[in-house]
């Protein structure tokens, strides 16, 4: 079966550094997404990754290993507008978009 | 920019009645998806349309159908709504099939007793 594993629940200090990981076992790979979702609002693209690396954008990066079904989502530098789940999500053979349960951050002060 | 609306934003729906999930888009994207969230869960995708006139099955199809009349409207509708299917309901469309970069509604959180 096609599985994406994530942390439910990860906390940090607001200012701070934080990796969010994501393992993935799929049929097929066609890219990996990450999509932020505030509580009680809809989910919107942060990014995407394809190629092995890393993908920098702001304060926020992506790496992909596609050899190891591995991915971490970067935060730095913390703000409390932060504080969100973040789901991981692959694209399989069929291209169709598989989810992680997504991980709730929580940032404090 | 409207983008993708949704309609109703939360229902109470009685067992057994039916419900349409309205979604409309302006962004002229040829593929659109219905997805409901359970709490533990990752999205799930109920119906899917690669571009108006087509319709597929998604991971959790039974007990909900759609149409795509044109490329800007998909409803979802349930015929006899059971209490499973309480859940949120987004709406989401890509310019393409296999793009993976989705535009979501704001959600429909549905309640069924």
């Amino acid at each position: 079966g096609q599985n994406i594993d994530q942390p439910t629940e990860m906390t940090a200090t607001e200012g701070a550094i934080v990796q969010i990981n994501c393992t993935y076992q799929t049929s097929g790979f066609n890219g990996l997404f990450w999509y932020q979702q505030h509580a009680g609002e809809a989910p919107t693209f942060l990014s995407y990754n394809v190629l092995d690396g890393l993908e920098e954008k702001g304060r926020f990066s992506s790496f992909l290993s596609r050899s190891k079904g591995y991915s971490y989502l970067l935060l730095k530098e913390l703000q409390m507008k932060d504080s969100a789940s973040y789901l991981c999500a692959v694209m399989d053979s069929n291209y169709q978009l598989i989810w992680g349960a997504g991980t709730k951050l929580i940032i404090k002060p | 920019t409207a983008g993708i609306t949704q309609a109703p934003t939360s229902q109470i729906l009685a067992a057994g009645r039916s419900m349409t999930l309205r979604c409309t888009q302006d962004m002229r994207h040829n593929a659109m998806y219905w997805y409901r969230q359970d709490l533990g869960l990752g999205l799930r995708l109920i119906h899917y349309s690669n571009t108006a006139g087509t319709t597929g099955k998604g991971e959790v199809p039974d007990g909900y159908s759609v149409s795509r009349a044109n490329t800007d409207d998909f409803p979802l509708t349930l015929a006899s709504a059971v209490p499973s299917q309480t859940s949120v309901y987004f709406c989401a469309s890509s310019g393409g099939a296999n793009t993976g970069e989705l535009f979501f509604g704001e959600g429909s959180r549905l309640t069924v007793l």
